[in-house]
């Protein structure tokens, strides 16, 4: 079955840097690729997601990019700021609407 | 987010007792998941179920059990509760790319 897993498991940045989180998955036939953020005391929530015929997506200061040769997926956060220290989870699966495999996790702080 | 509930939120039971986490939702989905989470294990996935007839066992099924009463509704059961059951347990439900979580129950099992 997949494997996923995510580096770092701890990141720390100030704020206004950049923030990068990497993932590894095992299965060559996952397709989807999706990232959930949570605050802490908080439930995690989808704040982006890329699929395999795409390289590369953005929305404001995220963008996740996506390597299948290799066989690993990054998440990249520009121009951090307090608010977005959280755990991040990557995810994979085979096929959209299948159930996901989760990475660990990686704690972010963007420390002021 | 009130459109996936969990109850109780909170929960301290001694080993060896029957625990009932409750979920609900309103937002019309067929699938819906247990997960567990642990530090540094990420979620887990415990059952799974695509509709009110079908369960399906996830990544650490031993020790729960689940039922679906209905499309809106499911419950995971520790039939005989112990310690490494102690987590915060997530409640799910998806649609085709987005799984929408619940608030999380935080069992502890002494």
């Amino acid at each position: 079955g997949e494997n996923v897993e995510q580096h770092p498991s701890t990141l720390s940045v100030q704020e206004g840097d950049s923030a990068v989180i990497k993932c590894t998955y095992s299965d060559s036939a996952s397709n989807y690729f999706p990232w959930y953020k949570q605050e802490l005391g908080k439930r995690p929530q989808l704040i982006i997601d890329i699929r395999s015929n795409v390289g590369e997506k953005k929305d404001q200061r995220i963008a996740v990019t996506l390597n299948k040769t290799a066989k690993h997926f990054s998440l990249h956060i520009t121009e951090t700021q307090p608010e977005d220290s959280a755990v991040y989870f990557c995810a994979a699966t085979p096929l959209v609407g299948q159930n996901f495999v989760f990475g660990p996790g990686t704690r972010l702080s963007v420390l002021p | 987010d009130a459109d996936v509930t969990q109850t109780p939120r909170n929960r301290i039971t001694k080993t060896g007792k029957r625990i009932m986490l409750e979920c609900s939702q309103t937002k019309g989905h067929d699938r819906m998941y247990w997960y567990r989470q642990d530090p540094g294990l990420g979620l887990r996935l415990i059952y799974y179920s695509f509709d009110v007839k079908d369960i399906n066992k996830g990544e650490i099924s031993d020790g729960y059990s689940v039922s679906r009463q209905a499309q809106a509704k499911f419950s995971l059961s520790l039939e005989s509760a112990i310690p490494n059951q102690t987590a915060l347990y997530f409640c799910a439900t998806g649609s085709y790319n987005e799984q929408f979580f619940g608030p999380g129950t935080r069992l502890t099992v002494l």
